[in-house]
């Protein structure tokens, strides 16, 4: 069974960083390309980032480009993103998600980011 | 930057057929996919590459994609079936989601 697990979320206040965490399993996690995808409190889904399954592409969106960094180390099956820099608006629950078409979602971390 | 724009709300009877729309500028020359999500719930893959469905997704789950628009239809439209429904396309090295639509079945 493919499982997705997102960890490392939690309360920061703005300007700080945290790192997020998804632990894959039942899987061969290094041949798949992933995603990180978040959901504001009531809102829609909005794409962050993509890394290819060797890491040599990597791609933004607009909002969180120069600010978070997304990495994977496919020894530990794990995907990775670092955010620093962070505001308001980036309060969400942040999901991982697997290949182009999104195949299979984590449950998804709560970050939130408030003085 | 590209954009794709769903209704916010559909409403269909149990039983009959409902129709989703998505329209971007030359959408059908992209892949489609589309996501159900149910309140608390991580978003489920139920399209995707305009028509085909994951395993485990049930028949009356179709898809479409021409011109603007891509289209996720449900046929036979049950209770469970209830919940927002996200497209998204590939813009060359950007993922773009459309806003949501509320599917409600009465």
């Amino acid at each position: 069974e493919v499982q997705l697990v997102e960890s490392g979320g939690g309360l920061v206040k703005p300007g700080g960083s945290l790192r997020l965490s998804c632990a894959g399993s039942g899987f061969t996690f290094s041949i798949y390309s992933m995603n990180w995808v978040r959901q504001a409190p009531g809102k829609g889904l909005e794409w962050v980032s993509h890394i290819s399954s060797s890491s040599s592409t990597i791609y933004y969106a607009d909002s969180v480009k120069g600010r978070f960094t997304i990495s994977r180390d496919n020894a530990k099956n794990s995907l990775y993103l670092q955010m620093n820099s962070l505001r308001d608006e980036d309060t969400a629950v942040y999901y991982c998600a697997r290949d182009n078409s999104f195949e299979y979602w984590g449950q998804g971390a709560l970050v939130t980011v408030s003085s | 930057s590209y954009e794709l724009t769903q209704p916010p709300s559909v409403s269909v009877s149990p039983g009959q057929t409902a129709s989703i729309t998505c329209s971007g500028d030359k959408l059908g020359i992209k892949y489609a996919c589309w996501y159900q999500q149910k309140p608390g719930q991580s978003p489920v893959l139920v399209i995707y590459q305009d028509s085909k469905r994951p395993s485990g997704i049930p028949e009356r789950f179709s898809g479409s994609n021409s011109g603007n628009t891509a289209t996720l239809t449900i046929s036979g439209t049950q209770a469970m079936d209830e919940a927002d429904y996200y497209c998204q396309a590939w813009d060359r090295s950007i993922v773009v989601f459309g806003g949501g639509t509320k599917l409600t079945v009465l």
